[in-house]
C-alpha cells in the first residue's frame, strides 16, 4: 500500500522559505510515469496545484508560482521536497504531497498546515 | 489559464441521487477526475478518465464527460456522502488544474 507523509516545521516567517518534504512508502519513487506532485489548499478554499517532478528530476510548476519555487528529488530516501521562497500570508495553507498516475491523484498525504507569520 | 467551475453547493436527500457538475472550455477532450473532500481529511480519487472508478469506491459514484461538461452522480445517496467534491483536469500537458469545488449536503 502506496503511502505519502508530509513533514517540515508548521511556522514560517513572512519573506523566509517553506520547506517541506515527502517521504513515499510502499512505491519507488524512480519508477516512471508518476509524477510526485505537491498540493495546497487556502483555509476554507479550493485545491491549487503547485507542481511536480518526476523520477528524472524534471519539473513543471504552476506559472502563478515560477520563480519562487523549486523542487527536488532524493531517490536514495525514497523522497521529494519543495522549497517556497519569499512567502507572504497568501502562502499559509495546508499543503499535500500526492502521486499522479493514470491522469490522476490516486494517493495522497495527511496534509500539512504551513502558517506564515510576521 | 484553464478554468473548472463547479456549483457551490448541491442538497440531496437519502437514497436520492445527486449531480455535480464541472465545466471548462471543451473539458470533453480532456480527461477529468473527481475527488471527495472530508472535513479535516485529504481528497480521496473517486473517478479518473472521466468514468473509471479506482479499487474500493464504491458503484454508487458514476462519471462521464462530454462537450464543456463533466459530471459526478452519487446515485442512492448515503448520509456518508457529505462532503467537498471536486473535478480536475489537465490544463497543459505540463499543469493541472481542480475546480472550484462544490459541498454536497445530504438532508
Amino acid at each position: 500500500q502506496v503511502q505519502l507523509q508530509e513533514s517540515g516545521p508548521g511556522l514560517v516567517k513572512v519573506s523566509e522559505t517553506l520547506s517541506l518534504t515527502c517521504t513515499v512508502s510502499g512505491d519507488s519513487i524512480t519508477d516512471e510515469n508518476q509524477y510526485w506532485t505537491w498540493i495546497r489548499q487556502h483555509p476554507r478554499r479550493g485545491l491549487e496545484w503547485i507542481g511536480y517532478i518526476y523520477y528524472r528530476a524534471r519539473t513543471f510548476y504552476n506559472p502563478s508560482l515560477r520563480g519562487r519555487l523549486a523542487m527536488s528529488i532524493d531517490a536514495s530516501k525514497n523522497q521529494f521536497s519543495l522549497k517556497l521562497t519569499s512567502v507572504t500570508a497568501a502562502d499559509t495553507a495546508v499543503y499535500f504531497c500526492a502521486r499522479e498516475r493514470s491522469m490522476a491523484f490516486d494517493n495522497w498525504g495527511r496534509g500539512i498546515l504551513v502558517t506564515v507569520s510576521s | 489559464s484553464y478554468e473548472l467551475t463547479q456549483p457551490p453547493s448541491v442538497s440531496v436527500s437519502p437514497g436520492q441521487t445527486a449531480s455535480i457538475s464541472c465545466s471548462g472550455d471543451e473539458l470533453g477532450n480532456r480527461h477529468a477526475s473527481w475527488y471527495q473532500q472530508k472535513e479535516g481529511r485529504a481528497p480521496v480519487l473517486l473517478i479518473f478518465q472521466d468514468d473509471k472508478r479506482p479499487p474500493g469506491i464504491p458503484a454508487r459514484f458514476s462519471g462521464s464527460n462530454s462537450g464543456n461538461t463533466a459530471t459526478l452522480t452519487i446515485s442512492g445517496t448515503e448520509a456518508m456522502d457529505e462532503a467537498d467534491y471536486f473535478c480536475q483536469a489537465w490544463d497543459t500537458i505540463t499543469a493541472r488544474v481542480f475546480g472550484t469545488g462544490t459541498k454536497v449536503t445530504v438532508l
